[in-house]
């Protein structure tokens, strides 16, 4: 199983709304990513776990929040959302080794809010 | 800091020519570095990468990429382009130390012509 995969694949929420993004991979791969990408613009870091452990969060706002249950699930919950936040969020895992470093990426949730 | 530099946004080549994606990048020591494609709305696929080795790195769909240590660059090349390879392509780099995540270029957008 080489899939990082994510769910919702489409997500229209309000501004006061609480949502949670989901993504799953079965690869053992210990590292795994946040990204938010806008249209035409490359995917931006916002969050890395390692071993499960918050190791970075690029000044993300709050009310964007992750959470890795376990190694093979990451959550990013959403509460009171701006417009602006609308986006394409990619979830990535990596093995972390120094042999094998590629990112797997998921198809994303495409996520719209009014 | 790592940075990654791709000088064109907008890469035109007719069918069954060659095409060549630019990629310079910045990073203190030796890098991993990679080439990502993305399709529209959907997430990103890897291509290939170099880790250590033969500096001519062959990756899926014919794709290969050079790198050039003098010159710090990683230009992903197809002897033969399709009007399929159409898409959005990042270059990437990590640095070999510590848990550091993807760095991405912004992007360039290949249009293959009929």
């Amino acid at each position: 199983d080489t899939e990082v995969t994510q769910t919702p694949k489409h997500l229209v929420m309000g501004m006061t709304n609480k949502k949670s993004l989901k993504c799953e991979q079965h690869m053992g791969h210990r590292a795994m990513y946040w990204y938010k990408q806008k249209a035409k613009k490359p995917p931006e870091l916002m969050f890395v776990y390692s071993y499960e452990k918050l190791s970075i969060n690029e000044s993300v706002p709050s009310r964007f929040s992750p959470e890795c249950p376990n190694s093979s699930l990451l959550n990013l919950h959403l509460h009171a959302l701006q417009p602006e936040d609308s986006a394409l969020y990619l979830c990535a895992s990596s093995l972390d080794s120094p042999t094998n470093t590629e990112a797997f990426f998921g198809q994303g949730t495409r996520l719209t809010v009014v | 800091a790592q940075s990654v530099a791709q000088p064109e946004d907008q890469v035109n080549v007719a069918e069954g020519n060659p095409l060549t994606v630019k990629c310079t990048y910045s990073v203190s020591g030796n890098p991993y570095l990679f080439w990502y494609v993305q399709y529209p709305n959907r997430g990103l696929q890897f291509l290939l990468k170099y880790i250590t080795g033969d500096n001519l790195v062959k990756g899926s769909y014919g794709f290969e990429a050079e790198f050039n240590k003098s010159q710090t660059s990683f230009h992903l090349k197809k002897p033969s382009a399709l009007v399929s390879d159409s898409a959005l392509y990042f270059c990437a780099v990590r640095e070999r130390s510590g848990n550091t995540p993807l760095v991405f270029g912004k992007g360039t957008r290949l249009s293959v012509i009929a």
